[in-house]
Order: C-alpha cells, then structure tokens, then sequence
C-alpha cells in the first residue's frame, strides 16, 4: 500500500522564522504535488516536483524532490501569516494510477503568529 | 472562469435522510473526483470519473453513488446518510491531457452532519 507520511503534524512559529515540513514514503513516486489549503477552503496546487533531485522556488518557499524519488520537503523562509494553512502532499496513487488519481499524506498544519 | 463550484456549502442530516452534492467544472477537464475529508485521516478518494460515461470506486466508496451527468458535472449521492459520514466533501477535476500529469484543481468543499 502507498503511503505519504508527513511530519510534523502540527507547527507553530513566529513571523520571520524559518521551517522544513517533511513528505516520505517507503514507495517510489512519479512525481509529487504539494498543496495549500486555507480553512473553509479546499486545497490548492503549489508546485509539482518530477525529477529526482528537483528543486523548485514559488517566492520565500522552497520544494525538493529526493533523489530516490521517495519523499519530498517543502522549505519556507521568513514565514509570514500569510503562510498559515495546512500543507499536503500527494502522488499518483493506487487507485487506476494512470488515471490521475492521487494519495494524499495527511498534512501539516502550520500556524504563524505576528 | 469559476473553476470548480459545489452545492450545498453545509448541509445537516438526519441518520436515513438522502442527498445529492453537486459538483461543476468549467475548464473542460475529462477526469473529475470526489473526496472527503476528516481530522486526521487526510483527504480519501471516495469514487471517480476517468471521463464522461464512466465512473469507479475509489479507497471509500461504501454508501456513496456518483453519477457523471455530463463532461461538466459530477454528483455524489448518500441514499441513506449515516453518522459516520459527516465529513468535508470536495470535488475536484485534473487537467487536460498533455499538460503535467496529476495536478488537480479542488471545490470549496461541502460541510455535512449527520444527526
């Protein structure tokens, strides 16, 4: 069975501080997605990762694919408010794979306080 | 452009009450899903729509239906709502062919008790 275990679950910092979130799986990915969902709303795409290796910059955030394609993390310096969410990651998964469908880990929830 | 639209937002049930969640796309996208979502356990792919004209279970299917209507619209039906089906709902719809694989774009949700 395809897992995404994601860690921490739960994250509280200050405004300015830096933080890694962490995505892993026994299991190798084709590539991985990692989401931003705000409350009340659902989850919205921040990047896709592909190769293994892969580094990707959206601003103050930072995604990396490892290079065994098993896990990724997600990096954001200086973090802001704004920032707060939950913070998932997902891939293709078992369910007709070639389909589209994706497995999602159970997220981190991250809060930054002003 | 609204993306992906559902109805209702919340909605509350009593146990054995049916409903339908409507789910809309307009980015003309072929696949579309619906999941829910619960504390801890992570979004769950309840069924999904490869295309028009065909639907397939996903890892919770039990007690749902689903319907694909048209290329645009997906519904999910609970014929007999249960407590343990209080949950979010969303649906979502993946790109077209040909562009990056995988990446799907999410509804509001659907907020649902069961009394």
């Amino acid at each position: 069975t395809q897992l995404l275990e994601q860690s921490p679950q739960f994250l509280s910092i200050q405004e300015g501080e830096n933080l890694t979130v962490y995505c892993n799986s026994s299991s190798v990915f084709s590539s991985l997605q990692w989401y931003r969902q705000e409350p009340g709303e659902g989850p919205v795409l921040l990047v896709t990762v592909v190769t293994g290796g892969e580094v990707k910059k959206l601003k103050r955030l930072t995604f990396q694919f490892g290079d065994a394609r098993k896990d990724s993390s997600l990096h954001i310096t200086a973090a802001q408010p704004g920032d707060t969410g939950l913070y998932l990651c997902a891939g293709p998964g078992i369910y007709g794979g070639s389909q589209g469908n994706l497995i999602f880990g159970k997220g981190t929830k991250l809060s930054v306080k002003p | 452009n609204a993306g992906v639209t559902q109805t209702p937002k919340f909605q509350v049930l009593k146990t054995g009450q049916s409903m339908t969640l409507q789910c809309a796309q307009d980015m003309n996208h072929n696949s579309m899903y619906w999941y829910r979502q619960d504390p801890g356990m992570g979004l769950r792919l309840i069924y999904y729509s490869a295309s028009e004209g065909t639907t397939d279970k996903g890892e919770v299917p039990n007690g749902y239906n689903v319907s694909r209507l048209n290329k645009r619209e997906f519904s999910l039906r609970l014929e007999s709502a249960a407590p343990s089906q209080t949950s979010v709902y969303f649906c979502a719809s993946r790109v077209l062919p040909g562009q990056t694989p995988y990446e799907q774009y999410f509804g509001p949700g659907t907020r649902l008790t069961v009394t």
